[in-house]
């Protein structure tokens, strides 16, 4: 089964500071695709950030980037420059391909503070 | 740039009515997707789309549920009898051809059963 596990329900940073939150996946698949989709209050879902698994250099958009450690089946974010509109829930997804299913995990709260 | 739309954003039915969500994807794109978030939980897949057939369905997309594209444009997902617990949020979502993985996400329509 494919599943995805973000550890850390809810996380606070202080404005301006760096930030990491952690997710791990499991498949059985070599070629897949790592996502991080933000939910502001809105709900709407905005894509941050996106990782092929056969590449091995790591993601970079803007003051998102990601650690991404395949062996470990690991795809953790990195937010630096923390600014308020961050706020947001943020979820990990992987899906194998164009046609496939992308899954979730449950998610995490991220608060900005001043 | 182009989006996903979504209609209405917000639905509210009886318990045993049928409902339709309206959905418009990226006019490009081949590949449509069904998610629903029933609040506070994280996102689930629901069924996806391709080439005028379902590709594949999620344990939660029963007899109830149905999907069509009647059009060059539209995408709909009917439930015909709803039950308290379809309350939710129900995203579309599009993706293009090519092994991207990249799927864009509507803004959602709130379903509520009362």
């Amino acid at each position: 089964a494919q599943t995805v596990t973000q550890s850390q329900p809810e996380m606070s940073v202080q404005e301006a500071e760096t930030v990491t939150l952690s997710c791990t996946y499991d498949t059985s698949e070599n070629n897949y695709y790592l996502f991080w989709y933000k939910q502001p209050p809105s709900r709407q879902m905005i894509l941050v950030i996106r990782q092929e698994a056969y590449k091995q250099q790591n993601a970079t958009e803007n003051r998102f980037s990601v650690n991404f450690q395949k062996a470990a089946k690991s795809f953790s974010l990195k937010i630096s420059d923390s600014q308020l509109g961050d706020t947001a829930m943020y979820f990990c997804a992987f899906n194998t391909g164009t046609a496939s299913k992308l899954t979730f995990g449950t998610g995490t709260r991220l608060q900005v503070t001043l | 740039e182009p989006e996903v739309t979504q209609t209405p954003s917000h639905q509210v039915t009886q318990m045993g009515q049928e409902v339709i969500l309206r959905c418009v994807p990226i006019s490009n794109h081949l590949y449509f997707y069904w998610y629903r978030q029933i609040l506070g939980q994280k996102v689930e897949f629901l069924v996806s789309f391709y080439n005028n057939e379902i590709s594949e369905k999620s344990e939660i997309f029963d007899d109830q549920f149905s999907v069509e594209r009647p059009d060059g444009s539209n995408f709909t997902l009917k439930i015909r009898s709803t039950k308290l617990e379809d309350s939710a949020m129900y995203f579309c979502a599009s993706s293009e051809q090519g092994r991207t993985g990249e799927q864009y996400f509507g803004p959602g329509t709130r379903l509520t059963v009362t």
